[in-house]
């Protein structure tokens, strides 16, 4: 099966500057790739997504990035804002079913 | 339109108690999952339903745990016999078939 793996587990940043967060991933049948933000005591909530067929995706601050040969994805946030401050969970569904695997999620601390 | 519902939004219970945790999935999405996330953890897979095929069960923790879906739209999650490591926001999500998830709110379930 799916093996999603997501670092850094935390993260803090100073307002303004730019944040990464990295997923690996090790079914090769994985072909859409979500990001979740989930505020403190929210539902997550889709941010952005990226499907197989694309390297590179971006809504304004937020980006994201596919290397299929790798097997990797990444999430760019630029100009970072306190109200990005939450958890940051990325996620692949593998084209062979519908079966959503998680990474372990991210802490994103923006520092006024 | 509606997104997804869950009831109730909190649940405090006593330690060897039944529990009956409920999900409205959005309209016409063939795809169902439940969660389970502790708190400041991730997203623990339990249970997930697509249309009229067997459920994936896979990630129940216990055969206290278990769940029903019926006439492909509401889902009811039982946990039987509950401890008070149960206590936990129990998340459900709808999807269509190769894409994203939406997720309810969630049930906070508190057991003492």
């Amino acid at each position: 099966g799916e093996n999603v793996e997501q670092h850094p587990s935390t993260l803090s940043v100073q307002e303004g500057d730019s944040a990464v967060i990295k997923c690996t991933y090790s079914d090769s049948a994985s072909n859409y790739f979500p990001w979740y933000k989930q505020e403190l005591g929210k539902r997550p909530q889709l941010i952005i997504d990226i499907r197989s067929n694309v390297g590179e995706k971006k809504d304004q601050r937020i980006a994201v990035t596919l290397n299929k040969t790798a097997k990797h994805f990444s999430l760019h946030i630029t100009e970072t804002q306190p109200e990005d401050s939450a958890v940051y969970f990325c996620a692949a569904l593998s084209n062979t079913g519908n079966q959503f695997y998680f990474g372990t999620g991210t802490s994103l601390t923006v520092i006024p | 339109g509606a997104g997804v519902s869950q009831s109730p939004s909190n649940k405090v219970t006593e330690k060897g108690k039944d529990v009956e945790l409920r999900c409205d999935p959005i309209s016409g999405h063939t795809a169902l999952y439940w969660y389970r996330q502790s708190l400041g953890q991730g997203l623990e897979f339990l249970i997930y339903f697509q249309g009229n095929s067997a459920p994936d069960k896979s990630g129940l923790p216990s055969d206290r745990f278990s769940a029903e879906r019926t006439g492909g739209s509401v889902s009811t999650l039982t946990i039987q016999r509950t401890q008070q490591e149960d206590s936990a926001v129990y998340l459900c999500a709808s999807s269509t078939w190769g894409d994203t998830q939406y997720f309810g709110p969630g049930t906070r379930l508190t057991v003492l």
